[in-house]
């Protein structure tokens, strides 16, 4: 039982490519969620996913797209990427049937864009 | 929208000492509210939550306060070791359909020094 795996660990982007982050559950899971993680910020909530099938967006959606592959799978895109998105992107994941239940987090993703 | 600020962004305590992060939140309707400690390069772990119907928590060395009128919340963390140092994170999860979306403070810095 992982928990919560995200990939890669550590990626630098040149501004304008591309890229994919990757996060998978196996806790079976309905919700899940990303966030970036900035200095003095906190988390903020890029986008969500309720349950399989639906996706909606967070704080900061801006410059992000999101993918529900399927109950285990929600992958954070990045069309084109721009120096302020340099970040560590965290996701996680929760039972859903209550909402007053804890998230889980994976390690994050630490992004270089330059 | 939901907003939570957390206060202090740095606390340096001796070992042995008490320490106490406080939050404070904007929406009344906002009915659960966990706290997150995060070592450095680590992901971010639940350490203790509390329910709006509850205005206080304990786990061991750890308790939680809720004051739902004042709309506060704060973490207290008794006989600190050095092993406590780390970034704690509060968050409110708003009340209805808010799918179990939480906003976060900015974090709070803990020093425990031996």
């Amino acid at each position: 039982n992982a928990g919560v795996t995200q990939t890669p660990k550590f990626q630098v982007l040149k501004t304008g490519q591309s890229m994919t982050l990757q996060c998978a559950q196996d806790m079976n899971h309905n919700s899940m969620y990303w966030y970036r993680q900035d200095p003095g910020m906190g988390l903020r909530l890029i986008y969500y996913s309720a349950s399989e099938g639906t996706t909606d967006k967070g704080e900061v959606p801006n410059g992000y797209n999101v993918s529900r592959l399927n109950k285990r799978e929600f992958s954070l895109r990045l069309e084109s990427a721009a120096p302020s998105q340099t970040s560590v992107y965290f996701c996680a994941s929760r039972r859903g049937q209550d909402p007053n239940q804890p998230q889980h987090f994976g390690d994050g993703t630490r992004l270089s864009i330059l | 929208g939901e907003n939570v600020e957390q206060h202090p962004s740095t606390l340096s305590v001796q070992e042995g000492d008490s320490a106490v992060i406080k939050c404070t939140y904007s929406d009344s309707a906002s009915n659960y509210f966990p706290w997150y400690k995060q070592e450095l390069g680590k992901r971010p772990q639940l350490i203790i939550d509390i329910r709006s119907n509850v205005g206080e928590k304990k786990d061991q060395r750890i308790a939680v306060t809720l004051n739902k009128t004042a709309k506060h919340f704060s973490l207290h963390i008794t006989e600190t070791q050095p092993e406590d140092s780390a970034v704690y994170f509060c968050a409110a999860k708003a009340g209805g359909t808010s799918y179990g979306k939480l906003t976060f403070g900015q974090g709070t810095i803990l020093t425990v020094h031996p």
